[in-house]
């Protein structure tokens, strides 16, 4: 069975800073691995999504990387801003599970001004 | 262009009563999926549907729960006998389904569930 483990939990930091948010799954055959924000009481926002094949993708200040063979995937935020406050998901497709998503718990992420 | 709308976005009931969510997908997406986001859970797959193809219903937690997508298009979540546990925020999400390795899925807001 699939495991999407998000680390870490929670992170706090002054505007303008660099970040990495981690994530790794347990078994490597999969199709793609998909990024999303979600702001509270609200649904999510996709940011990037990246193809088995892929190695990273970018998006404005977010870059997605994949490392698949090894089970782990980055998100890297550049410049940080307060308005980038959210809880992080990320999601793996599998190629055994059909089109369903199987999601980590998330990172809640606070930038502070 | 329009997103994935959903319906009601907040819904409360007592134990015992039967409830009917409802998604409208992107216009032109054939797939459609219902997630379900639970404190200490995180989100968990529900069902999938894919053009005229059946379901998979591989994610319902009990025969309580089911859903339809009439015409291809709208889709409706029923949960019978809704109990306490049932309490989450149903998410619907659709996708483009261009080729079987790309799916990038688009989520609607959700309906918060809460079962008294």
């Amino acid at each position: 069975k699939q495991e999407v483990t998000q680390i870490p939990a929670a992170l706090s930091v002054p505007e303008g800073e660099n970040l990495v948010l981690n994530c790794s799954f347990t078994d490597s055959a999969i199709y793609n691995l998909q990024w999303f924000r979600q702001d509270p009481g609200k649904g999510l926002t996709s940011l990037l999504l990246i193809q088995s094949s892929q190695r990273e993708q970018t998006s404005g200040r977010l870059n997605a990387s994949l490392d698949k063979s090894s089970g782990r995937s980055t998100l890297y935020i550049a410049a940080s801003q307060p308005g980038d406050s959210a809880t992080y998901l990320c999601a793996v497709r599998q190629e055994t599970s059909g089109s369903r998503l199987t999601f980590g718990e998330g990172t809640q992420l606070t930038v502070n001004p | 262009g329009a997103g994935v709308s959903q319906s009601p976005s907040n819904k409360v009931t007592e134990k015992g009563k039967d409830v009917e969510l409802r998604c409208d997908p992107i216009s032109g997406h054939t797939a459609l999926y219902w997630y379900r986001q639970s404190l200490g859970q995180g989100l968990e797959f529900l069902i999938y549907f894919q053009g005229n193809s059946a379901p998979d219903k591989s994610g319902l937690p009990s025969d309580r729960f089911s859903a339809e997508r009439t015409g291809g298009s709208v889709s409706t979540l029923t949960i019978q006998r809704t109990q306490q546990e049932d309490s989450a925020v149903y998410l619907c999400a659709s996708s483009l389904r261009l080729a079987p390795t790309y799916n990038e899925q688009f989520f609607g807001p959700g309906t918060r569930l809460t079962v008294l």
